[in-house]
């Protein structure tokens, strides 16, 4: 199985920081790499497919950049409604897995 | 609107069954790949099940290989999990989750129901 490591596994940030969340691969998965958000007691959300393309309705201040076994998703200027887990999930092959999640507290 | 409504959850006994079912609208069903995914309470997210727009294709993780079984009624417009010899690390709110293709390949869930819980516990 492929398996994904994200860190950090928390961080804590102010509204209007820059934030860099990172996504590690046991083995190559191309660009194969989707981000979510989940808010506390919520579904997760799809935020970026296939490491960088952007969902429709997602703020422009997520991206997401990477390959092989890489990733990143940044929040260029987090907003409060961005406190939140994100969690990586590669989709190259099957057992699909997710990283751990990093949860993004308020400073 | 996509949506997904899960139904089915509850509590069981150790080595019970269950049967989880997701009615989708807002979209046509038929072409998309769909999923199950869990999540055990304050825990991550781990991807249970996964079968094709036609129901011809069905892929599983290891943790529930011939324990769960994924199909799905295109007529109905409803996934289902059958869920058997259910144990303790089973429990978990499980959710449905829609793709965008119609196979199940480098699956991206583009859409997610709010979820059933299911408890395993004597």
């Amino acid at each position: 199985d492929i398996q994904m490591t994200q860190s950090p596994s928390s961080l804590s940030a102010s509204v209007g920081d820059r934030v860099t969340i990172t996504c590690r691969s046991s083995q190559t998965i191309t660009t194969y790499l989707n981000w979510y958000q989940q808010k506390s007691g919520e579904a997760p959300k799809l935020l970026i497919s296939t490491a960088s393309t952007l969902q429709s309705g997602v703020p422009s201040r997520f991206s997401g950049s990477g390959s092989g076994t890489d990733f990143t998703l940044t929040i260029s200027s987090l907003q409060p409604e961005d406190f939140a887990t994100y969690y990586c999930q590669q989709s190259y092959r099957t057992p699909l897995t997710f990283g751990e999640g990093t949860k993004v507290e308020m400073k | 609107e996509v949506q997904l409504l899960e139904s089915g959850g509850g509590l069981v006994q150790p080595g019970g069954s269950l049967r989880l079912s997701c009615a989708a609208s807002g979209f046509t069903f038929s072409p998309y790949a769909m999923s199950w995914v869990r999540q055990a309470p304050g825990k991550g997210l781990e991807w249970v099940s996964g079968i094709s727009g036609s129901g011809g294709s069905t892929y599983y993780a290891d943790s529930i290989q011939g324990r769960f079984t994924i199909s799905r009624d295109n007529s109905k417009n409803t996934l289902f999990l059958q869920m058997n010899s259910l144990r303790a690390e089973d429990s978990a709110i499980y959710y449905c989750a829609k793709t965008g293709a119609v196979v199940f390949l480098h699956p991206a869930f583009d859409s997610w129901g709010q979820g059933a819980l299911v408890t395993v516990s004597s």
